[in-house]
């Protein structure tokens, strides 16, 4: 069975700070899907990332940054220079490649980030 | 390009009723899934549709059902209302079975 960990439920950070949430995920598959969602107040999930679990490398998209390490079964972000804007719950999500049957998600807990002015 | 749509916004209902709630998807995009989503936790897989059919599903009881239409569309319907269904339903369409999903705004089901 699949799961996904997000052990700070919540984070607050002065604008400008550097902030890292944490996610460590289960899986019994060698093929699988990790991804980051970003819900803000109006309650949509708006997605970040997606990364396969033979790709590695570290991705960077302007101030937000991802690090995966199947070793320890984390892919963490960060973001760099948080703003305000930023403040929003944020998911950590996982799914398995299943003979193609299909790909439901497994989220995590979820991560709230309040960054103040 | 119009992203996933949900209706309706907010619904209010009371114990025992029915209800349906629709999802139209992404253009372009041809499977759709659905998940409830309780205060204050992450989102729990419902259903996934594609060609019309249930092709996953998550631990939900048999009171919450789906139906995909040949536009891609989808409805899901929940018999039985309880106090506990009360939560954020949440609508993701992708390209295929296994692509990115992409979230609606959600419909909001509060059951008194």
């Amino acid at each position: 069975a699949q799961k996904v960990t997000q052990a700070q439920t919540e984070i607050s950070v002065v604008e400008k700070e550097d902030v890292t949430l944490d996610c460590v995920y289960e899986t019994r598959d060698t093929t699988y899907y990790l991804f980051w969602y970003k819900q803000p107040p109006s309650g949509e999930l708006v997605f970040l990332i997606r990364r396969n679990s033979f790709d590695e490398q570290n991705e960077i998209s302007g101030r937000y940054s991802w690090n995966f390490q199947k070793s320890t079964s984390s892919f963490n972000f960060t973001i760099t220079a948080s703003q305000v804007v930023d403040s929003a719950v944020y998911f950590c999500a996982l799914s398995e490649e299943v003979n193609n049957a299909g790909n439901m998600l497994t989220f995590g807990g979820g991560t709230r980030l309040m960054v103040k002015p | 390009d119009a992203g996933v749509t949900q209706s309706p916004t907010h619904l209010i209902k009371t114990r025992g009723q029915q209800v349906t709630l629709r999802c139209s998807p992404k253009s372009g995009h041809d499977t759709v899934s659905w998940y409830q989503q309780a205060l204050g936790q992450g989102p729990q897989f419902i259903f996934q549709y594609y060609e019309e059919e249930e092709r996953q599903r998550g631990n939900f009881p048999d009171r919450f059902s789906g139906h995909q239409f040949p536009n891609y569309s989808s409805e899901l319907n929940v018999n039985a209302l309880l106090l506990g269904d009360s939560a954020l339903y949440l609508c993701a369409s992708s390209l295929d079975r296994v692509d990115t999903q992409y979230f609606g705004p959600g419909t909001r089901l509060t059951v008194l």
